[in-house]
Order: C-alpha cells, then structure tokens, then sequence
C-alpha cells in the first residue's frame, strides 16, 4: 500500500511564528486530506486537496501530485494551532484513508 | 448541518467481553469508515461500509466487524476483547466513498481492563 510520510515529527514554535509541515508520499493519489487533530481526539477537516492549492485563512496547502508531496504553510500561528496534523492521501476507488505519523505542533506565548 | 455522531463517547469494558460502536453519518452521506487509532500504530483503516455493504476491510482480525443500516448509520462490533483494543476509534462518513471527502466524528474511547 501507499507510504505516508511527515516531517517534521514535532514542531515548538512561538506565537506569530510561521511554518510548514511536509507530507511524502509513495504513489499516485486522487485525494489527499490535511487534519488538525484536537486535545479531545477530534480530526478537524482542514483540507482537501488533491492537487494545486488553496487557502484558508492563515492556512494554506499545496499538492503537487507528479512530485508526490503535499505542504501545509501556517502563518502568524496561534497557541489555538496546537495539536497534531496528519496528511492522508488516498489511492484507488476505496475509500481508504492512509494516514502519516502526524506532526505533533506546539505554540507557545 | 449536523456533523458526523459517535456514541458512546468513552467506554470501560473487561478482557473477554464484546462492545458495539455506534455512528451516525452526515444527513445525505452514503459512506462510513471505520478507523482505530493507537499509541503505538497510529491511525489504521478498518472497514468500510456503503448502501449495506462492506466495500473494504482493513488488516484487523475478524473479531472486528461492522454492519450498516438502511439509513446508512453504521456500528462496529469487537468480540472478545483484548487489552490491545485500546484505541480511539473513529468513524467518518463521505457522500459516496471513493475521492470524497471524508468528515469525522468525535470518536468513541474505549478502554479495556
């Protein structure tokens, strides 16, 4: 199946702070979603993209699918950011999931 | 819009005994999967289920199984638990499957003693 792979694995910044998550992955996708996970375990949709970009507020993502990776850029963060971020791309007509090991954020004051 | 709703929230069961998950799906999705997320495996597929039926089943014994009903909500069973079935278990739905988008509920923790 399709490797996932994030980076950085933690992340401490301080408020205001900008940052970028990184998502590799091993094969061709025809969905890629990016999560914020909260403290009480909830996967909070932030993205779907597959390919191109779009942008969210102080958050913004880019896929480039011929080059297998997907970035997530936060600006100006907040100690709201906080929490872990997980890409999942998705392959085939399943609805399958394959989710990375997440990066794990923090913001600090 | 309503999200998509897990219950029971959180939940204490003993070695040997079984549970039964429930989720809700979005007013008009079709499709809900089923995910188990560990410490130790991180955010796994298990099953997913459109119009009835199991379209896809991840890597987990068969003491995992799930059905859906007409109205698309969805439960998972787990038989004979064991310590290891520990997890926060997430259910998502998306209209058809397939490249939708997937949305998800709040989840059910589940502790095994």
């Amino acid at each position: 199946g399709i490797q996932v792979e994030q980076s950085p694995p933690d992340l401490i910044l301080q408020e205001g702070a900008n940052s970028t998550l990184r998502c590799n992955f091993s094969d061709s996708v025809n969905n890629l979603q990016w999560f914020h996970q909260n403290p009480w375990g909830q996967l909070i949709n932030l993205f779907y993209i597959p390919s191109g970009t779009k942008q969210n507020g102080r958050l913004s993502a880019t896929t480039v699918a011929t080059e297998r990776y997907s970035l997530l850029y936060i600006s100006s963060s907040q100690t709201t950011d906080s929490g872990v971020y997980f890409c999942a791309p998705k392959t085939g007509t399943a609805s399958k999931l394959t989710f990375g090991t997440g990066t794990r954020l923090q913001v600090t004051l | 819009k309503a999200g998509v709703t897990q219950t029971p929230r959180y939940l204490i069961k003993t070695r040997g005994q079984q549970v039964t998950l429930s989720c809700s799906p979005i007013s008009g999705h079709r499709s809900v999967s089923w995910y188990q997320q560990t410490p130790g495996q991180g955010l796994q597929f298990l099953f997913e289920y459109f119009s009835e039926t199991q379209r896809n089943k991840g890597n987990f014994p068969g003491r995992f199984s799930g059905r859906q009903f007409s109205n698309s909500r969805s439960e998972m069973n787990v038989s004979t638990l064991e310590l290891g079935d520990s997890a926060l278990y997430l259910c998502a739905s998306s209209l058809a499957g397939g490249p939708y988008e997937q949305y998800f509920g709040p989840g059910t923790r589940l502790t095994v003693t």
